[in-house]
């Protein structure tokens, strides 16, 4: 089952304007994950926040986690058309990951 | 990073045959590697777990005679869609952690297969 629904299920903004997408999740977590997948290809983590952590940083990403309401969001700032691509938040432990819904982040030029 | 290198990375068959796709992690070992499937604009949802030496662990509703799992080595696991349908047709992707990384809960994926059943 679906852990996480992520919204918006899909965004488009023009390039330079930052992208902000939500997860929500059900259960308790230890951490909580953000994958990137470009259109017919695999996964690639993006970034790994700790139930203890309420936000992160990585390059132009940002992270929060708010445990009390089991939710998550992902920033990109100063976005790029490269940048186009599905970000799906997972839960899980012992690697056995669940994946959220996704959003489609979309940057035009 | 890890590599993970899955092959075919695109293949197309016929009703009724069988087709193999295999999942190698090229610089690290995996003990364990999963198998997810993914169908059009939808997240992946876990098929199996892929345990070197043992049998695959199934999700609820997966069928393991139909989707055959071998993780014969510690950089190889495969997966065979047996008697393959139409409805098989989807995206299948694996992914590994690196062995005594379980728990630090970052998963390497391989590139996907494509599998369209005419």
């Amino acid at each position: 089952s679906q852990q996480g629904e992520e919204d918006p299920q899909a965004l488009s903004i023009q390039e330079g304007e930052n992208a902000t997408m939500n997860c929500s999740y059900k259960t308790s977590i230890n951490n909580l994950q953000w994958y990137r997948q470009n259109s017919g290809r695999g996964l690639v983590h993006l970034i790994l926040i700790r139930s203890n952590e309420r936000e992160k940083h990585s390059g132009r990403l940002r992270v929060t986690l708010d445990t009390s309401k089991k939710s998550s969001s992902l920033l990109i700032t100063a976005s790029r058309a490269a940048d186009t691509a599905s970000y799906f938040c997972a839960t899980g432990g012992g690697n056995k990951l669940t994946f959220g819904t996704g959003t489609q982040l979309k940057v035009e030029l | 990073g890890a590599v993970v290198s899955q092959h075919p990375s695109w293949v197309i068959c016929k009703s009724g045959t069988s087709v193999k796709i295999e999942c190698r992690s090229l610089d690290f070992q995996a003990t364990t590697m999963f198998w997810y499937r993914q169908f059009p604009k939808q997240s992946l949802m876990l098929m199996a777990t892929s345990n070197e030496g043992s049998k695959a662990t199934y999700e609820q509703g997966v069928e393991k005679d139909k989707f055959l799992i071998n993780h014969a080595s510690l950089t190889l696991s495969t997966l065979t869609v047996t008697s393959a349908h139409p409805e098989d047709s989807s995206f299948y992707i694996c992914s590994a952690p690196r062995d005594g990384q379980l728990n630090t809960g970052e998963l390497f994926f391989g590139e996907g297969s494509r599998l369209t059943v005419l």
